[in-house]
């Protein structure tokens, strides 16, 4: 069972628009989270990390987590179609040794 | 930028057939990692490593070995490949705790026939 989901599959966003993407968490051990984007043919790349309830902004991104409802989402806006990608969203334990488990991934294309 | 180096970019073999994938990352990491990407199933840890000579099982290990043979140099070894693992793999370095971030390697393609 896959222990952390993302939602949509896919989205389309007009260039200038919103684009809002949602993961949840079915393990309450998950204190760390990580959005990573992947490009065609690219491997995924780090965009922003969130360990704390609330928001998180750097720059058109914003990331919100909240940790009693299991549930973390990330906000682009003024989206580019250079944001067109496959975006992850990635969960982990507080205690060290353990890894990032990855959700099932939302596509994003942004129509110019 | 932490720079993590996969060989070969793709990979074609026979069911049964043997095969190695390798990574290498420069920036003297401790954890290096090895996911397969699936549509439907996101990245999923196959086996992990924090160390030359240490490795630990992830999520999904049957079917496949891996040795750290060094700090740089992490590889996934297929001994009886299977058409079920035909899937893009990647290699992943992080400096330390889960919670730090992972730098991925380009992928590597594998098709078994």
């Amino acid at each position: 069972q896959q222990k952390v989901q993302q939602s949509p599959e896919s989205l389309s966003v007009p260039e200038g628009g919103m684009a809002s993407l949602n993961c949840t968490s079915s393990d309450r051990n998950f204190q760390y989270f990580w959005w990573y984007r992947q490009h065609s043919g690219e491997g995924p790349k780090a965009l922003m990390s969130i360990f704390s309830d609330g928001d998180k902004k750097e720059g058109r991104f914003t990331a919100h987590l909240n940790k009693a409802s299991l549930h973390v989402s990330l906000h682009i806006r003024d989206s580019q179609p250079s944001d067109s990608a496959l975006y992850f969203c990635a969960a982990s334990e507080a205690n060290s040794g353990t890894y990032q488990r990855f959700g099932t991934g939302t596509k994003l294309q942004v129509v110019p | 930028e932490a720079a993590v180096t996969q060989s070969p970019r793709n990979k074609v073999t026979v069911t049964g057939g043997n095969v190695t994938l390798s990574c290498r990352q420069t920036n003297s990491h401790n954890y290096m990692y090895w996911y397969r990407q699936d549509t439907g199933h996101g990245l999923r840890l196959i086996h992990y490593s924090y160390g030359a000579g240490n490795l630990q099982i992830g999520d999904v290990p049957d079917g496949y070995k891996a040795t750290r043979t060094t700090q740089e140099d992490f590889f996934l070894l297929l001994e009886l490949a299977s058409p079920s693992q035909t899937s893009l793999y990647f290699c992943a370095s992080s400096p330390g705790q889960s919670n730090e971030r992972l730098f991925f390697g380009h992928g590597t393609k594998l098709s078994v026939l």
